[in-house]
């Protein structure tokens, strides 16, 4: 069965500096891969998602993911981070090889921009 | 296109009562996903349909829930009796095919007391 592991539940980061969130999964075939965001009290927006080709993917409001087949990682980074990128942050799977079709989510990772 | 609706966006029920959360997804997506939103368990998949047809239930927690979705623009997740338990965030979310991503609603904010 898939399964996504977020390492940290919460990550605190003072504005401006960078910041890496952390994803694995777990799945000996071919995945999908989704970073989503959420904000309070409201539903999931997708930010970026890897289908396949370079495994460097860019997405909205600066976040940039790289996706590594050998650690089974897709960890979400942005250089630079504001105030307003603070919310909470799902890594989802998918397996469509296996007529498997549905999207698992980690747990999330809530991220406390500081001052 | 207006996205995907979910009503109520609030339900405050008693315990022992019926509850029926609505979902309306985007035309054209072949796949529906019902989510519960919760701090102790994240985001857990309850149910999901291809082409209005039940997938995989294995999420659904036990026989108090059910969900149905007689075609393709509607979709309604149950339960009855309600317990407090059940209270959480409850989220909608189609996908036009297996090879893009799912699409949320805003959720149905449930509280059983």
């Amino acid at each position: 069965a898939q399964s996504v592991t977020q390492l940290d539940s919460q990550v605190p980061v003072f504005e401006e500096a960078p910041v890496e969130l952390r994803c694995n999964y777990s799945s000996s075939v071919s995945v999908y891969l989704f970073w989503y965001v959420q904000y309070p009290n409201q539903g999931l927006q997708l930010l970026l998602k890897y289908l396949s080709g370079s495994t460097l993917v860019k997405g909205i409001n600066g976040f940039e993911a790289e996706f590594n087949k050998s650690q089974t990682s897709f960890h979400l980074r942005k250089p630079s981070v504001h105030i307003s990128d603070t919310a909470e942050y799902f890594c989802a799977v998918s397996r469509p090889m296996n007529r498997d079709d549905k999207i698992i989510f980690g747990k999330g990772t809530r991220l406390h921009i500081l001052p | 296109d207006a996205g995907v609706i979910q009503s109520p966006r609030h339900e405050v029920t008693e315990m022992g009562q019926e509850v029926t959360l609505r979902c309306k997804p985007i035309s054209g997506h072949d796949y529906l996903f019902w989510y519960r939103q919760t701090m102790m368990r994240g985001l857990e998949l309850l149910i999901y349909f291809n082409n209005n047809v039940p997938i995989d239930d294995s999420g659904m927690p036990e026989d108090r829930f059910s969900a149905k979705m007689p075609n393709a623009s509607f979709s309604t997740l149950k339960i009855q009796p309600s317990e407090p338990r059940d209270s959480a965030v409850y989220f909608c979310a189609s996908r036009k095919d297996s090879h893009t991503e799912a699409f949320f609603g805003q959720g149905t904010r449930l509280t059983v007391v």
